[in-house]
């Protein structure tokens, strides 16, 4: 089993390009979710899916959106970046109950 | 908004040292994840933590949820250099979703 897996690993994007970020998970969850990571940060969530076919906002949705193909992949899209969307993203996925989040290596972002 | 104070920020130790850090909060969690983060990786499960005052070991890593709800420590005993890393707790708002706040995390730097 791969676990979660995220493409690209790092991109370097110039302000208003648009790019997106793919994330698969192959441990049958239902739930995957799209987070960034910032220095001196918590990790802070971007988007959810509970499950296939649904998507709800998180705490930073601003500048994004997110597609949930089908259960296993989930991707997120930056139509027009900007450099305060520099950071780390991460993907994760949970089963229901205990929402135990596994998280994907990460995709290293630089919007110029 | 919520916020977990997780200290200390970093620590240097000494090769079979034991460690110790914690999360505190002003809110209640329902449940307790505490993860590990190597340079360049996405964050690992560590232990999951479910009920007030529950002990949980992963090896040479013992867990414990706060008997008041607020707070959640972490021991490493007899650390080696790959103990190095960010350790992050996380901490769950609501039960039964996927709501988690992030702490900032404990970077550990192991001296052979």
């Amino acid at each position: 089993n791969a676990g979660v897996t995220q493409t690209p690993k790092f991109q370097v994007l110039k302000t208003g390009q648009s790019m997106t970020l793919q994330c698969a998970q192959d441990m049958n969850h239902n739930s995957m979710y799209w987070y960034r990571q910032d220095p001196g940060m918590g990790l802070r969530l971007i988007y959810y899916s509970a499950s296939e076919g649904t998507t709800d906002k998180g705490e930073v949705p601003n500048g994004y959106n997110v597609s949930r193909l089908n259960k296993r992949e989930f991707s997120l899209r930056l139509e027009s970046a900007a450099p305060s969307q520099t950071s780390v993203y991460f993907c994760a996925s949970s089963e229901a109950h205990p929402y135990e989040q596994y998280f994907g290596p990460g995709t290293r972002l630089t919007v110029t | 908004g919520q916020q977990l104070n997780q200290s200390p920020q970093s620590m240097f130790i000494q090769e079979g040292e034991d460690v110790s850090m914690n999360c505190t909060s002003s809110s209640i969690f329902n449940t307790w994840l505490w993860y590990k983060q190597e340079p360049g990786e996405g964050p690992v499960l560590l232990i999951a933590l479910y009920k007030a005052g529950e002990l949980t070991s992963n090896g040479r890593l013992t867990a414990q949820f706060g008997i008041t709800r607020k707070d959640s420590f972490l021991n490493i005993s007899a650390s080696i250099p790959s103990d190095v890393g960010i350790y992050f707790c996380a901490g769950q708002l609501i039960s039964g979703t996927y709501k988690y706040i992030f702490g900032t995390g404990t970077r550990l730097k192991v001296l052979a």
